[in-house]
């Protein structure tokens, strides 16, 4: 167990919706990230966000959408859901330290999206 | 563009055999190297990481992985393989501390 928690594990939903998938990251841990796995196109990351401010972004769609809220869990918001969009969605945190080296990335379980 | 490779799509071996996954990565500059695992229905775990100093990094259950800077490599290896060491493996590059750039994964399958 990484520490780091995710849900919902899975998510059924139609295409043109909208879904939030939450991330709890690992206690201390000040940055969280999300990732993307699907069959196609591998892993691939789609945005940083520590202590609540936005730190990288990488492929994540406009129609994607994500932050980091105070208590610093992090919700990923998918809309206008397409049928490409169905995928493993991977949270992960980390700790960086005061001159923003990131260290380990420590995996959630995933969500497991398909849109119908 | 950064990217990592790993040219070992699907490895299949007997058990007792020895692993070698092949990971490159491109660009020149100061990296940080990952190796994760994904056992099959569960989610991504650390095998092992480099940031710095000894090349020849030892991770969990018996991987290792040796950084070989001249050839921006990172192979991943095992001694003796066991029937639960059938995985999918990514290797990762950390670039600049910015961004994680995964490979697109090996999957192993060991028979007994």
């Amino acid at each position: 167990d990484s520490g780091v928690t995710q849900t919902p594990k899975h998510l059924i939903t139609a295409t043109g919706q909208r879904v939030t998938l939450r991330c709890s990251p690992r206690s201390g841990d000040l940055s969280v990230y999300w990732y993307q796995q699907s069959l196609d196109q591998g892993l691939q990351f789609l945005i940083q966000y520590y202590n609540g401010e936005e730190r990288a972004k990488g492929n994540i769609l406009e129609r994607f959408s994500a932050q980091q809220f105070p208590d610093l869990h992090s919700e990923l918001n998918l809309s206008s859901l397409e049928l490409g969009d169905s995928a493993l969605y991977f949270c992960a945190s980390s700790v960086e330290d005061s001159n923003h080296i990131t260290d380990t990335q420590y995996f959630g379980p995933g969500t497991r999206l398909t849109v119908l | 563009a950064q990217s990592v490779s790993q040219h070992n799509h699907h490895v299949i071996l007997s058990e007792a055999a020895s692993l070698e996954l092949g990971c490159n990565y491109s660009y020149g500059g100061t990296v940080n190297l990952f190796w994760y695992v994904q056992y099959p229905g569960q989610h991504l775990q650390l095998l092992l990481k480099y940031f710095s100093g000894d090349p020849l990094v030892k991770g969990i259950k018996g991987f290792e992985a040796e950084f070989i800077k001249s050839k921006f490599s990172f192979n991943l290896r095992k001694p003796s393989v066991q029937w639960s060491d059938t995985a999918e493996y990514f290797c990762a590059v950390l670039y600049n501390t910015d961004k994680l750039i995964f490979g697109t994964g090996t999957r192993l399958q060991v028979f007994p």
